[in-house]
């Protein structure tokens, strides 16, 4: 498959705990974030979003927390599957009117059995 | 069986060659995106379109070229010009307008030999 994981941070959890993966963002304007997650050899995959007038939006199994004074996002990820690895990024939307987005780094995330 | 689709999922190229990344999607969404994955790092926008036979650059266009003669296609030529063009190739599109959410293909790679 890809190595779009290389030297990507890791969080290693064990299966049925909790996840929280962060992200910091660098636009203090930016009024969209996405979450998404990608398995080896495919593309990224939406999971959950927030518009910046919210600070939690929940989903199945996920949440997404959005703290604009320090431009962090976060998503919980509830009971951890084994199907759950992948890699996660978070995309802010630029704010120069045209719908694009702003990409991080990513984090993977190990789930174990 | 709506979706964005990619091809081929493997491309080989000697350099010096042009070569030519297909997107079709049928989701009769407006816009569409290019996006480069290197292993360790977010995707990065090469060219996205709005509307048929309107594209712009993103922030790593050197290298290649685009047209979107139709709504469904938007074809990724990277050119011999581009210096170091093995990596996962990404399509996306949204509804445009007030739609912020992007959705991905499965994924190119190209590898030049």
């Amino acid at each position: 498959g890809e190595s779009v994981g290389l030297h990507l941070p890791t969080l290693s959890v064990q299966e049925g705990d909790n996840s929280i993966i962060n992200c910091a963002y660098s636009n203090s304007a930016s009024d969209y974030f996405i979450w998404y997650k990608q398995e080896s050899g495919k593309g990224p995959q939406f999971i959950i979003d927030i518009r910046s007038n919210m600070d939690k939006r929940q989903g199945q199994r996920v949440t997404v927390l959005l703290n604009k004074t320090v431009k962090h996002l976060s998503l919980q990820i509830a009971a951890t599957q084994p199907g759950d690895s992948a890699v996660y990024f978070c995309a802010e939307k630029r704010v120069s009117g045209y719908s694009t987005l702003t990409f991080g780094k990513g984090t993977m995330l190990l789930v174990s059995p | 069986d709506g979706g964005i689709t990619q091809s081929p999922k493997y491309l080989f190229r000697k350099e010096g060659q042009n070569v030519t990344l297909s997107c079709e999607q049928n989701l009769n969404h407006d816009a569409m995106y290019w996006y480069r994955q290197d292993p360790g790092q977010g995707l990065r926008l090469i060219y996205y379109s709005q509307i048929v036979n309107d594209f712009q650059k993103g922030d790593i266009a050197e290298g290649y070229s685009v047209s979107r003669e139709k709504k469904e296609s938007f074809p990724l030529t990277v050119t011999s010009a581009q210096k170091n063009p093995t990596a996962f190739y990404l399509c996306a599109s949204n509804g445009g307008g007030s739609t912020d959410t992007q959705y991905f293909g499965p994924g190119t790679r190209l590898t030049v030999l």
